[in-house]
């Protein structure tokens, strides 16, 4: 069974960039896309980027300038950066296992606030 | 990017009588390689999101068998036959076809 657990700063001022890790635990980040969704407070979800363990990617055009994705192979792990972040990018953010058109496993999800 | 329409937005529901929810996308979600990737999750509160079917009609294991996905083409339904207190949540439609992924507004599941 996979695991997901994320983890990374909660409180940013805008400007700064956010920084998450995403650590898989019962399965390898190799073979397999994995994803960065985020959910907007009282919002539905939204999903941000796609990446797999060559480093392609997929990612949402409304995001895409900003986001940076990638992935260690080596420990587990993968990782979403946003730059220049704003009050719009205060949100929830997820990190999930892409499998078949889903995402079949998902991560606890962190908080961020993005204010000055 | 698709748009996924869900309705309705609230579905008040009394415990042991159906819920229905419905899910039209702005264009086909028929994939090149013959597959609809329209998937349905539940959103328990305070929980991350976790998918109940997927490619319209296939249940995920462990998901109980009162859940049902069905539909083609740009409509799709789930059913929820006999509302249970833990289905209490909110239900997202998402469309695996096209990128940009993208994702109903949700729907919110409560007992009346």
């Amino acid at each position: 069974q996979v695991q997901l657990q994320q983890w990374g700063a909660g409180l940013l001022k805008p400007s700064e960039t956010l920084s998450l890790t995403c650590a898989v635990y019962g399965g390898s980040v190799s073979g397999h896309y994995w994803s960065w969704i985020r959910q907007a407070p009282g919002k539905g979800l939204e999903w941000i980027v796609e990446i797999n363990q060559s480093g392609t990617t997929n990612s949402n055009p409304s995001l895409k300038s900003r986001v940076v994705t990638s992935v260690d192979t080596s420990k587990n792990q993968f990782y979403l950066k946003v730059t220049s972040v704003t009050a719009a990018d205060t949100a929830v953010y997820y990190c999930a296992k892409v499998d078949l058109g889903i995402f079949s496993f998902w991560g606890q999800g962190t908080p961020v606030t993005v204010s000055s | 990017d698709i748009g996924m329409t869900q309705t309705p937005l609230s579905s008040p529901v009394t415990l042991g009588q159906p819920a229905s929810i419905s899910c039209r996308s702005s264009e086909s979600l028929v994939h090149s390689d013959g597959n609809i990737y329209l998937s349905w999750l539940q959103q328990r509160p305070g929980q991350p999101p976790r998918v109940l079917i997927q490619k319209v009609s296939n249940r995920l294991s462990g998901v109980p068998d009162r859940f049902t996905g069905s539909g083609a083409g740009s409509d799709f339904t789930l059913k929820i036959n006999r509302v249970e207190a833990e289905d209490v949540g909110i239900y997202y439609c998402m469309q695996g076809t096209h990128f940009p992924w993208t994702f109903g507004q949700g729907t919110r599941v409560e007992i009346k």
